[in-house]
């Protein structure tokens, strides 16, 4: 069975740092480029970042370039996202997504004082 | 960056067809996804590459693409089609850009 699983989320204060996984399994990860996707409480959805398959090439949402870095360990099949100086406006769901065919449940980050 | 333009809101009976449209000046250089999303789920890739749908996607719905525009079809609506419904596309880039997505109400 297919499946992406994201971990990590959780509450925090602006300013802070928090690293999101997708797990992933049923499927050759190695070879297929991730995104994350976020989407904030009753919003519509807004991509984040995404990375080829090897890794080699990311992309960042202007919201959230220098501020946010995207990674993958091909061996673990996960693929990562490192969060920092975060705000209240990255209040939202983050999903993960393997070429929007196949999603995760996501994962909820809350940032307030 | 562009941006991908959706009504905010489609009301249908049921039976009858539904038309989303998304335009976007990417859209006639770049493929267009459309996605599905019911309330407190994650999206569900109904169509790809402007007209082709996913295994498991019902024939009823349907892509079509004419310029700068791009057209989702759902022909004899059901009450659990009601849900939001967003176009994306890309850049040569890489970089995703959603619309703002459309409300769709089965009346």
């Amino acid at each position: 069975e297919v499946q992406l699983v994201e971990s990590g989320g959780g509450l925090l204060q602006p300013g802070g740092s928090l690293r999101l996984s997708c797990t992933t399994s049923g499927f050759t990860f190695s070879t297929y480029a991730m995104s994350w996707v976020r989407q904030a409480p009753g919003k519509g959805l807004e991509w984040v970042s995404g990375i080829s398959d090897d890794g080699d090439s990311s992309n960042y949402a202007d919201s959230v370039k220098g501020r946010f870095t995207i990674s993958r360990d091909n061996f673990k099949n996960t693929v990562y996202l490192q969060m920092n100086s975060l705000r209240a406006e990255d209040t939202a769901v983050y999903y993960c997504t393997s070429q929007g065919l196949i999603w995760g449940q996501g994962t909820m980050v809350s940032v307030s004082s | 960056s562009y941006e991908l333009t959706q009504p905010p809101s489609v009301s249908v009976s049921p039976g009858q067809t539904a038309r989303i449209t998304c335009s976007g000046d990417v859209l006639p250089k770049q493929y267009a996804y459309w996605y599905q999303q019911q309330a407190g789920q994650a999206p569900v890739m109904i169509i790809y590459k402007d007209n082709k749908r996913p295994s498991g996607i019902p024939e009823r719905f349907s892509g079509a693409t004419s310029g700068t525009a791009v057209t989702l079809t759902i022909s004899g609506v059901q009450a659990a089609d009601e849900a939001d419904y967003y176009c994306q596309s890309a850049d040569s880039s890489g970089i995703w850009v959603f619309g703002g997505g459309t409300k769709l109400t089965v009346l």
